[in-house]
């Protein structure tokens, strides 16, 4: 039952701001907006999460349209590292499950 | 240092087996997750718990088995009734869940699991 949809794969110039889009048609008023990375082989690392207002931590913004049905990840200056499949998930009660469907693999161009 | 630590980092095991993977956590998180993923594809719940003796199933629980004795450890058992049982599995933890809080789920380093 996918909750969001990504664009299966995205290239961003080093240094350049990396947007990654996300759209959550279905999402109901109480649900949070997530964005976690995998780099390969490793667990998830969690980025930032949000619920109506644009939010800015050390990682990354997360913009959220007004209406909510949308939201954009943005790595203000890529760096190489940066390199790794982008999951936007929105938190399904009860449980706190998360949903996470196939991602956006973004890679970082020298 | 806290986190989750998940053991071993590679494991196989021959078809047939029973298997337990390994999950703790020194977060003092009440909520602990097993999911799994298999190559190029995101991952899926197989059980989770919110609070010790207590959990319940994913999407995906059926061939896998877990006990949630003690807050710190979420053990997973791989029966051998899980017809495709090799994969990556992850375990991660939470502050417990409630309706008007969001709590991010914290992942280990997973357990890639090889059956042949």
């Amino acid at each position: 039952d996918a909750k969001t949809t990504q664009p299966t794969s995205m290239d961003c110039a080093e240094g350049r701001a990396a947007n990654l889009p996300c759209n959550h048609s279905t999402i109901s008023g109480n649900e949070y907006v997530y964005w976690y990375r995998q780099i390969h082989s490793q667990g998830p690392q969690y980025i930032i999460h949000g619920l109506k207002n644009n939010e800015t931590n050390e990682m990354a913004s997360l913009i959220i349209t007004e209406d909510r049905k949308s939201s954009t990840l943005i790595l203000p200056h890529a760096t190489l590292r940066d390199t790794a499949v982008y999951y936007c998930i929105v938190r399904v009660a009860p449980g706190n499950q998360f949903y996470f469907g196939t991602g956006t693999s973004l890679t970082v161009i020298p | 240092d806290g986190g989750i630590t998940q053991s071993p980092k590679y494991l196989f095991r021959k078809e047939g087996q029973n298997v337990t993977l390994s999950c703790e956590q020194n977060l003092n998180h009440d909520a602990m997750y097993w999911y799994r993923q298999d190559p190029g594809q995101g991952l899926r719940l197989i059980y989770y718990s919110q609070i010790v003796n207590d959990f319940q199933k994913g999407d995906i629980a059926e061939g896998y088995s877990v006990s949630r004795e003690k807050k710190e450890s979420f053990p997973l058992t791989v029966t051998s009734a899980q017809k495709n049982p090799t994969a990556f599995y992850l375990c991660a933890s939470s502050r417990n869940y409630t309706s008007r809080n969001a709590y991010e789920q914290y992942f280990g380093p997973g357990t890639r699991l090889t059956v042949t």
